[in-house]
């Protein structure tokens, strides 16, 4: 299988503080995506980061990728309540050119207000 | 959810009985995927399909056969349910432009094989 693999699997923080999450994957890819999915509902897109990037930000969201040791961290900056979800990183190796996205296991965000 | 509709939103049944789970869009996307959900595997890719009646497997395909007879309509069917088949099932869409390499989800389908 090709999936990743998210540490750790749950994580509790205050309002206000940051959050990191991180995503393990076993191939070579030709970009590496985070989804979020709010309990009950399918899951969203956050941001896409591609092979021969490093870092990417959108809002309070930073994503840096590391191919060299297959791994990529989510940084959500000043969380907030709203935040509380399940992440999921997942990942195009383009080998059928169908987007086929290979999902990692998720961590489970709580942010207590 | 992206213009994805799924139905049912909710199904019990038993096993050795079919099973179709619709997935419905209505803005004209070429790809649409098939994914269950289970606790400690993330997201799996049952089938997709890149066309009207042009479809493939994906990771976990066994069990599983779909239909894509029009654009806007992607269906799976499970022959004969298995409680293994107990899931949520979600649709995705491939996105278009520039967010071609994005996946749009509908809500899901919580589908329970007794």
């Amino acid at each position: 299988s090709q999936q990743g693999e998210e540490d750790p699997q749950a994580l509790s923080i205050q309002e206000g503080e940051n959050a990191t999450m991180n995503c393990s994957y076993k191939t070579s890819i030709n970009n590496l995506q985070w989804y979020r999915q709010n309990s009950g509902r399918g899951l969203v897109h956050l941001i896409l980061i591609r092979s021969n990037e490093r870092e990417k930000h959108s809002g309070r969201l930073r994503v840096t990728l590391d191919t060299s040791k297959k791994s990529s961290s989510l940084l959500i900056t000043a969380s907030r309540a709203a935040d509380t979800a399940s992440y999921f990183c997942a990942t195009d190796t383009f080998k059928t050119g169908a987007n086929n996205l290979f999902f990692g296991t998720g961590t489970r965000l709580t942010v207590i207000p | 959810d992206a213009g994805i509709t799924q139905s049912p939103r909710h199904k019990v049944t038993e096993t050795g009985t079919p099973v179709t789970l619709r997935c419905h869009q209505t803005e004209n996307h070429r790809y649409m995927y098939w994914y269950r959900q289970d606790p400690g595997h993330g997201l799996r890719l049952i089938h997709y399909s890149y066309g009207v009646k042009d479809t493939d497997k994906g990771e976990v395909s066994d069990g599983y056969s779909v239909s894509r007879s029009k654009t806007e309509d992607f269906l799976l069917t499970l022959e004969s349910a298995t409680s293994s088949q107990t899931s949520v099932y979600f649709c995705a869409i491939r996105g278009q432009g520039s967010s071609y390499n994005e996946q749009f989800f509908g809500p899901g389908t919580r589908l329970t094989v007794l």
